[in-house]
């Protein structure tokens, strides 16, 4: 099992610009998260997914949108990039919901918006 | 909101040592779910240990185990016979019914050999 893949590892957008941040597991897991870590602090959930087809928002959503067409693919889009997006980016997975059970962290993508 | 505070921006501790990391956390929920996480200079984050409110006791794994005091909403981790891998950031998270995950800032700790 590869786990949880996110690519890619690094990107600089330029303002306004869009990407999507591409995340997969292999674990045939039910939930899936996004999550933002800015630097000196701790993560913040953007969106997350109970299953395919249905998605929510979690603390931070605004400025990002998900879909999530298949049990293991969740992208994460950013349609008008701007600095405050400036983060590492982890997408996560589990099973069962996150309070009872594991969550298996991607390695993380660092996005830099100038 | 839910909010949880780390007030231990860094700790350090002699290796074989033990240390204890701090975690206080607000809410009004009476069924939640309390983690630490550690994030190595790899950046991925590895659950160490987990914690239901409802259970009154404290969770352990190996030379992990947590001290748990609901009404005073505290969650420390306490970490025995220190060793070189341990050495990590170190988050508090606090989980709810709603699904919502809320992290601390982080404790960075320093094994010492």
């Amino acid at each position: 099992n590869a786990g949880v893949t996110q690519t890619p590892k690094f990107r600089i957008l330029k303002i306004g610009q869009s990407m999507t941040l591409q995340c997969t597991q292999d674990m045939n897991h039910n939930y899936m998260y996004w999550y933002r870590q800015d630097p000196g602090m701790g993560l913040k959930l953007i969106y997350y997914s109970v299953g395919a087809g249905i998605t929510d928002k979690g603390e931070v959503p605004n400025g990002y949108n998900v879909s999530r067409s298949t049990t293991e693919d969740f992208p994460l889009r950013l349609e008008l990039a701007a600095p405050s997006q400036t983060s590492v980016y982890f997408c996560a997975s589990s099973h069962n919901e996150a309070s009872t059970d594991t969550q298996y962290f991607g390695p993380g993508t660092r996005l830099t918006v100038l | 909101a839910q909010t949880v505070t780390q007030s231990q921006p860094e700790m350090s501790v002699q290796e074989a040592e033990t240390v204890t990391l701090s975690c206080t956390y607000d809410t009004s929920e009476s069924d939640y779910y309390l983690f630490w996480y550690k994030q190595p200079p790899s950046r991925q984050m590895i659950l160490v240990i987990r914690q239901e409110a409802y259970k009154q006791q404290n969770a352990t794994e190996n030379r992990f185990s947590v001290n748990f005091q609901k009404a005073a909403k505290s969650f420390s981790l306490k970490i025995s016979d220190s060793q070189l891998g341990d050495a990590a950031m170190y988050f508090c998270a606090y989980w709810n019914t709603g699904n919502q995950f809320y992290f601390g800032t982080g404790t960075s700790l320093t094994v010492i050999p």
